[in-house]
């Protein structure tokens, strides 16, 4: 089983910012916190990765309070190519997908 | 493009048939992965191979056997399938140092089971 619970879905609309939040309440010392997009009939997608505090790439930022327990993806700006699901994994040994967070973006 | 490249795109199979599917990576990973995504559901893990050698089998049925010849290589042999193993079955590589690791995933193969 995933260790991570995330929204089933949300909903967004052109132009603004997206949180999606993840709890991992039993992450452990080596487990780093990794995130994927996924269209329909294609696979995972990397987009970003981090272990505390924040991390930033061209694409998302990624918000991690210091006792690990949950995390935030932020999506600056997002538009309707964003539309996807979003996942967030523990990555030490555990390589499984929980059902992730269908995100639509709405004109 | 990922890296990843998985052969055929998509497959239509009988049930007394044996075919097999292929993963290639060009990017020097150590590990290899095969994932099995039903309609609507989320990505299973079926096999994990680390340094060609299988390290986890998620209670796979023996119909699917996975094969590992080289660290670039990656295969999935399939035999007297089912129905319901019709999904989108989806090949992934990774470079695991210290723990961290990003998977790269390929495009997968759409499988049907007649």
């Amino acid at each position: 089983l995933a260790k991570t619970t995330q929204p089933i879905s949300m909903d967004s609309y052109e132009g603004q910012e997206v949180n999606i939040t993840c709890s991992h309440n039993n992450i452990a010392t080596n487990d780093y916190i990794t995130w994927y997009q996924q269209f329909p009939s294609q696979g995972p997608r990397f987009i970003i990765q981090g272990y505390k505090t924040k991390v930033t790439n061209e694409v998302a930022s990624l918000f991690i309070p210091a006792d690990r327990k949950s995390s935030t993806l932020s999506l600056p700006r997002v538009s309707l190519s964003d539309t996807a699901v979003y996942y967030c994994l523990v990555t030490f040994n555990d390589m499984r997908f929980g059902a992730g967070t269908r995100l639509t973006v709405k004109p | 493009e990922t890296g990843v490249t998985q052969t055929p795109r998509h497959l239509v199979m009988g049930m007394t048939n044996k075919k097999s599917l292929k993963c290639e990576q060009h990017l020097g990973h150590n590990a290899m992965y095969w994932y099995k995504q039903s309609a609507k559901k989320p990505l299973e893990l079926m096999f994990v191979y680390s340094l060609e050698e299988r390290v986890e089998n998620n209670s796979v049925p023996s119909r699917f056997s996975p094969e590992c010849p080289n660290s670039s290589h990656l295969f999935l042999h399939l035999h007297t399938l089912q129905p319901e193993d019709s999904a989108l079955y989806l090949c992934a590589s990774s470079q695991v140092i210290a723990g961290t690791y990003e998977q790269y995933f390929g495009p997968g193969t759409r499988l049907t089971v007649t």
